[in-house]
């Protein structure tokens, strides 16, 4: 089955661009799939940072996208998230996740997060 | 931006109690909506899916009801393992998540 595995620093400094790696296994990157990056916050909620499809074809959410850039890459079958600009709101456990048997944009497969402090 | 709004904040319930959870949105979400349940230091895990799907390995305690801008998550006879932070996300512009509610057994 389909595992994901985050990775990238643990702190960054304010200003500078946010860069993390989610490494897919058990399954293509060229799948049917939409690789997608989610962000909780310490004690705050959910919040979806956009998504995109081995194509290259990229959706953000509107309250990031001027600071969003996803890619993906098809020899490591991975898939990158970069945040520019990065302040402490930006603070944050961020997971990637998709949906295998699930409807698109419902993710049931997740991996198992990354803790990103942004401070200096 | 579709807004989520969960209540209550917390739920403390004892095992074996009925768990109602609600989730009512800004504006309709036909049916495009899911539950997750979290716990600390684990990925969240799908529970319901358009709204009374059952995911994959979901035991049946778990229900999911609603259409339109009001949702329910019901936990039949609550189980110790079920405490947990419980989100509903929609999907039907965008993508958002609500505020979370929190479930304690006494």
């Amino acid at each position: 089955q389909v595992q994901l595995q985050e990775s990238g620093p643990g702190l960054v400094k304010p200003s500078v661009t946010l860069s993390l790696t989610c490494a897919v296994s058990g399954g293509s990157i060229i799948s049917s799939n939409w690789w997608n990056w989610v962000r909780q916050p310490p004690e705050k909620g959910l919040e979806w940072i956009g998504e995109i499809y081995h194509s290259g074809s990229t959706n953000y959410n509107p309250s990031l996208e001027s600071r969003v850039t996803m890619s993906v890459d098809k020899s490591k079958n991975q898939f990158s998230l970069k945040l520019s600009s990065v302040t402490a709101a930006d603070t944050a456990v961020y997971y990637c996740a998709t949906s295998v048997t699930a409807p698109r944009r419902i993710f049931d497969y997740w991996g198992q997060g990354t803790l990103v402090t942004v401070s200096s | 931006e579709i807004v989520l709004t969960q209540s209550p904040a917390t739920l403390s319930l004892s095992p074996g109690e009925r768990a109602t959870l609600s989730c009512r949105a800004s504006q309709s979400v036909s049916n495009f909506l899911a539950w997750y349940q979290h716990k600390p230091g684990q990925a969240p895990r799908l529970l319901i899916y358009d709204a009374s799907n059952r995911a994959t390995g979901i035991p049946a305690r778990f229900s999911g009801s609603g259409s339109g801008t009001d949702f329910t998550l019901t936990i039949s006879s609550l189980e110790p393992e079920d405490s947990a932070v419980y989100y509903c996300q929609q999907r039907s512009n965008w993508l958002t998540f609500g505020g979370g509610t929190k479930v304690e057994i006494k």
